[in-house]
C-alpha cells in the first residue's frame, strides 16, 4: 500500500522568510510525488511533480521541491514567503502498484504566512 | 490551458431531491475523476472513468451515480442523499490514467444537504 505523511497540520512563517512544508512517503517501487494547493473554497491547484531525474523540482509560483530517495521524502520549499502563499498544501504519491494507479493525499498542512 | 470547470458552485438539495452535478472540460483529457472533500480534509476518490467507461468506483453508495456521456463531460448524479454527504464535490482530468500522469482540478461544487 502507498500512504503520504505530512506531519505539521499548520506552519506558520514570517513574510519573507523561508518556508518548508514536510512530506514523506511510502510506496512499492518508483514514486510518483505531487503537490497541490488549496486556497480557501477553491479546487486543487497542481504546484509540482517529481517523476524522475533531477532531485530539485522547480514548480509554480517560486516553488521547489527535493526529492530525497534516502529519506523518502519530498519537502515543498519556497526561499521567500508571501501572505498570499497561505493556504492549504497537500502532498500526494502514485505507485505502480496500489489500486488501479491511485492517488493518495497527505492529510494537508495549513501555511500562514504574517505580516 | 488546464481548465476544468464545475457546474453549479453552490447546492441545497433535500433528502428527497434529485440533482446533478456537472464537470466539463476541454484538454482532450481522457480520464475523468470524482473526489468527496470534507473541510480541511484531503480529497477521497470515488470515481474514475477512463476513455468515458467506469474504470474505478471506490465503493461508492448507489445513491452517487456517475456518467460519462463523451470524453469532455463528466456528471454526477444526486438521490436520495443524506446530511453525511454534504461536502465539497471535485472533478479532476488528466491526459490518461497513469502513474506519471498529472489530474487537473475544478473548482469544486459546495454540496449541502438538509
Amino acid at each position: 500500500a502507498q500512504s503520504v505523511a505530512q506531519p505539521e497540520d499548520q506552519v506558520n512563517v514570517a513574510e519573507g522568510n523561508p518556508l518548508t512544508v514536510k512530506c514523506t512517503y511510502s510506496v512499492s517501487g518508483n514514486p510518483y510525488l505531487f503537490w497541490y494547493v488549496q486556497y480557501p473554497n477553491r479546487g486543487l491547484q497542481f504546484l509540482l511533480k517529481y517523476i524522475t531525474g533531477d532531485n530539485l523540482v522547480k514548480g509554480s509560483y517560486g516553488f521547489e521541491a527535493e526529492f530525497n530517495k534516502s529519506q523518502t521524502s519530498f519537502h515543498l520549499k519556497k526561499p521567500s514567503a508571501l501572505v498570499s502563499d497561505s493556504a492549504l498544501y497537500f502532498c500526494a504519491v502514485r505507485g505502480v502498484t496500489g489500486g488501479g494507479n491511485k492517488l493518495t493525499f497527505g492529510t494537508g498542512t495549513q501555511l500562514k504566512v504574517e505580516l | 490551458d488546464t481548465e476544468v470547470t464545475q457546474t453549479p458552485k453552490h447546492l441545497v438539495m433535500g433528502m428527497t431531491n434529485k440533482k446533478s452535478l456537472k464537470c466539463e472540460q476541454h484538454m482532450g483529457h481522457r480520464a475523468m475523476y470524482w473526489y468527496k472533500q470534507k473541510a480541511k480534509k484531503p480529497p477521497e476518490l470515488m470515481f474514475v472513468y477512463s476513455y468515458e467507461k467506469l474504470s474505478i468506483n471506490e465503493s461508492v453508495p448507489s445513491r452517487f451515480s456517475p456518467e460519462c456521456p463523451n470524453s469532455s463531460l463528466l456528471n454526477l448524479h444526486l438521490h436520495a442523499l443524506q446530511p453525511e454527504d454534504s461536502a465539497l464535490y471535485l472533478c479532476a482530468s488528466s491526459q490518461v490514467t497513469g502513474t506519471r500522469e498529472t489530474q487537473y482540478f475544478g473548482p469544486g461544487t459546495r454540496l449541502l444537504v438538509l
